[in-house]
């Protein structure tokens, strides 16, 4: 079937290295960001998020970093599985509230078992 | 725990046709967001609705139309399909206005031949 990012830039990591997934934002004002993971086929699926006032949130296995003096995320993903394989993107929500997402330009994450 | 619903998951449709996309979201979730993806495409927003009111409005040709029900379900109506309407179409809901934390639906797939 057809498959999501076709044309995505691509990230390939040996199983079990850390991944690191960048995502420049538009929108000085957002003031909150997501990271989703979309599997081909599949709906964008909730990883981690952050809010503004911070820099940096942890998950399980994974690490988001937000740099607001250049408007830009970043994912880590800590010991990378086959099954961390998917198109990744970041989204922001610019105030007010209540407004829709703006997604970032994927990035597809490909692990070399 | 219960996710957001959509309905059909796979559609096809000739140019000129009308088809209905359906979403139920999440139990207690009252803003309904709408997006259209794309091959290789981040997902874009057309339309949301926060409590059965249209909230934002995005890239939705004017041959769509959407409405939010009062069991919170809503409904894409989409008319006159165009090849370039062939795309994957989400669902997203949220809890309250902030435009937090919105899930994703599985998404529907229409095919316009």
């Amino acid at each position: 079937g057809e498959s999501v990012g076709l044309h995505l830039p691509t990230l390939s990591v040996q199983e079990g290295d850390n991944s690191i997934i960048n995502c420049a934002y538009s929108n000085s004002a957002s003031d909150y960001f997501i990271w989703y993971k979309q599997e081909s086929g599949k709906g964008p699926q909730f990883i981690i998020d952050i809010r503004s006032n911070m820099d940096k949130r942890q998950g399980q296995r994974v690490t988001v970093l937000l740099n607001k003096t250049v408007k830009h995320l970043s994912l880590q993903i800590a010991a990378t599985q086959p099954g961390d394989s998917a198109v990744y993107f970041c989204a922001e929500n610019p105030p007010p509230g209540n407004t829709p997402l703006v997604f970032g330009k994927g990035t597809r994450l490909s692990v070399i078992a | 725990a219960a996710g957001v619903i959509q309905s059909p998951r796979h559609l096809i449709k000739e140019k000129r046709e009308t088809a209905t996309l359906k979403c139920y979201p999440i139990p207690r979730h009252d803003t309904v967001y709408w997006y259209q993806q794309g091959p290789g495409q981040d997902p874009q927003f057309l339309i949301s609705f926060y409590e059965k009111m249209q909230s934002d409005k995005g890239s939705i040709p004017d041959r769509f139309s959407a409405q939010q029900f009062s069991d919170y379900h809503s409904e894409l109506n989409m008319s006159s399909l165009e090849l370039g309407d062939s795309a994957l179409y989400f669902c997203a809901s949220s809890l309250g206005t902030g435009g937090d934390e919105q899930y994703f639906g599985p998404g529907t797939r229409l095919t316009v031949t």
